[in-house]
């Protein structure tokens, strides 16, 4: 099957600064990639859908300008999440579709765990 | 995209066959019937999907209603490994995919 490849896996960072992560198709393209935001124990909730070669388009209630999404090539979307604060700590997974002889299927990345002190 | 109803947790024994219900009444005729599996702190993993028809793959089956409002999917011997938090979902191919609450599996030994 087709691989997502997420990163960082893991990262702690001080309140204000801003974090970068990166979701890549590694063998397959997608001008489409999805970004869902996970709480524990909680189910996974779509934030936006990453759009290759313009805008993205973000669930209601989702910031677009605490949540900047930018999909600059069709193997990369990335997730920068702007002056973060600890209530923005959460699991971010990242997820891209790919056609396959089985039919469409969503592959998604490992996830990245923000923590924000 | 259509609303998902299953059961918050489920057990199982170890070796026996795991069957997880999902309604799904509002699924629309062009939306399959798609099932992830989500491994604490891992990314979901799909298993399995379906339009009308019964499926079949080497991690599980699938049974999907006439009326297609609910499905079944099916574990057949189940194992440790396999407890997970499943979710189905109604998808149609590059649109967004959305999670309702899931169904936490937790095989016993």
């Amino acid at each position: 099957g087709a691989v997502v490849s997420q990163h960082p896996s893991r990262v702690i960072c001080k309140s204000g600064t801003s974090v970068k992560i990166e979701c890549r198709s590694l063998d397959f393209q997608a001008t489409t990639m999805f970004w869902y935001r996970q709480f524990p124990k909680q189910s996974l909730m779509l934030m936006a859908t990453s759009n290759e070669g313009s805008k993205a388009t973000y669930e209601q209630g989702v910031e677009k300008d605490k949540f900047l999404i930018n999909h600059a090539s069709l193997t990369l979307s990335t997730l920068t999440v702007t002056s973060a604060h600890p209530e923005d700590s959460s699991f971010y997974i990242c997820s891209a579709p790919s056609l396959q002889a089985s039919g469409e299927k969503l592959f998604f990345g490992s996830g990245t765990q923000l923590s924000v002190l | 995209d259509a609303k998902t109803t299953q059961p918050t947790s489920m057990d199982c024994a170890e070796g026996r066959a795991a069957n997880l219900p999902c309604n799904h009444s509002t699924i629309s005729g062009n939306e399959y019937v798609y099932w992830y599996r989500q491994i604490h702190s891992q990314g979901p993993q799909y298993i399995i999907h379906g339009l009308k028809n019964n499926e079949t793959n080497e991690m599980a089956s699938l049974i999907i209603t006439e009326d297609r409002k609910s499905s079944t999917l099916i574990l057949p011997h189940a194992t440790l490994r396999d407890t997970a938090v499943y979710y189905c979902s109604g998808y149609f191919g590059n649109e967004k995919l959305t999670f309702g609450t899931g169904t936490r599996l937790t095989i016993i030994p």
